[in-house]
Formats: C-alpha cells, structure tokens, sequence
C-alpha cells in the first residue's frame, strides 16, 4: 500500500527558504504526479505545484519565482523549496499523487506537516 | 485563474438528512471536477472525480452531478461521520484551484 510522508522543519524565520521532503513508500515514484498543497490555518486548499517523475514541472504562478519543487526517484523522494518565505505561509502543507490521465486529481495525501515562519 | 465558489459556505443537518453542496466554476470546466472530504486535523479525502465517479472504497450514499459551470455533490442519507468540510477542485487548466470549502455540522 502506498504511503506518502511529509518531513522538514515545522519553525522557518522570515525570509528563509522553507524546504520540505515527501517519501513515498510502498511503491514507486517513477510515474504520476506528485503534488505539494499548502492549507493555512483555518483555511481553504492551495495548490502549490507538481512534479513528474522524469523532472517536468508546473508551478501556481501565485508563488512566482520562489517555489522550486525537485524529485530523487533513487530516494523515492520530491522535495518543496520557498525562498524569502513570510507569515503568509505559515501553512499545513501536504504532499499528494495524482494518478489521472486526462484531469488532475488526488487520490493519495501525506498526513500532512505543519510549516510556521516565525522570528 | 478558475475561482470556485462554492454553496452554502456551512450548513447544520441531521443524521438521515438528504444534503447538497454546490460548487460553481468562473467559467466551463467540462467535468474536470473533483470533489474532497476533510475532517479536522486529517488531510483531504478524495470523493468523486471527474463530476460523478465515484472513488474506490466511498460509500455510495456520495453522488456527484454537473457539466459546464454547475456542479453538485449530494449525500443521500447524512451519517455521524459524513459531519466534516468539503471542497470541490477543478482540473481542468494550468493552474488547479479549490472552493472555498463547505462545512457539513450537526443540527
């Protein structure tokens, strides 16, 4: 059964890069998509962007320039980076699978993982 | 971006209770729409996908309706733990986007 595991740290000062792993276990990352979403507290859901195994990329413009979002298939891992972060991300950001073909859904979710930014 | 709207933002039912939700796109989505459960402190729960494919393991009890712009997600029979927030998602651009979720409480 496959499982999704967010980890980082849960404390980033502004203007920091927030920088967050997503483990699959259970199966491997060398297809789908694999998603990061951000729900701020007491909030609604963001998506934040995607990442193919093979390395393409499709970012929320919302973020502009500061996201990043990269895979390790040898890890079984993809990795969040958000540079010069402020409060307005302080989120719960989890990590997602997309197995569609022609829509884009999520049928898989991390338990998620609680970012603060913070002095 | 594609806003979605969703409606009533909360509502309190009873048990037994034949709940709808709607969620409407800023402009057609075809059936690119996805529709999630979340309980407090867990992550989201996928329902139904493209408008009324219902996922593997959900209880029948869960529909979907829409095409276009209008969509519906209906629970026939509300039970204790159908009590929870629900959001629609469209993927149907670039640039995927959420409602702004429904909160389901008892009455």
């Amino acid at each position: 059964q496959v499982q999704l595991q967010e980890s980082g740290p849960g404390l980033v000062k502004p203007s920091e890069t927030l920088s967050l792993t997503c483990t699959v276990s259970g199966g491997s990352i060398s297809s789908h998509f694999w998603n990061w979403i951000r729900q701020p507290p007491g909030k609604g859901l963001e998506w934040i962007g995607y990442i193919y195994y093979s390395g393409s990329t499709r970012y929320n413009p919302s973020l502009g320039s500061r996201l990043t979002i990269s895979v390790d298939t040898s890890r079984n891992q993809f990795s969040l980076q958000l540079t010069s972060v402020t409060a307005a991300d302080t989120a719960v950001y989890y990590c997602a699978r997309d197995i569609s073909t022609d829509d884009y859904y999520f049928d898989l979710w991390g338990r998620g993982t609680l970012v603060t930014v913070s002095s | 971006d594609i806003q979605m709207t969703q409606s009533p933002p909360s509502l309190s039912a009873s048990v037994g209770d034949r709940v709808t939700i709607t969620c409407r796109a800023s402009q057609s989505i075809s059936r690119y729409l996805n529709w999630y459960q979340q309980k407090p402190g867990k992550a989201p729960k996928l329902l139904i996908y493209a408008a009324s494919s219902l996922q593997s393991g959900v209880p029948s009890r869960f529909s979907g309706r829409g095409s276009g712009t209008d969509f519906t997600l209906t629970i026939s029979s509300l039970q204790p733990e159908d009590f929870a927030t629900y959001y629609c998602q469209q993927g149907y651009n670039n640039v995927l986007t959420f409602g702004g979720g429904t909160k389901v409480e008892i009455k």
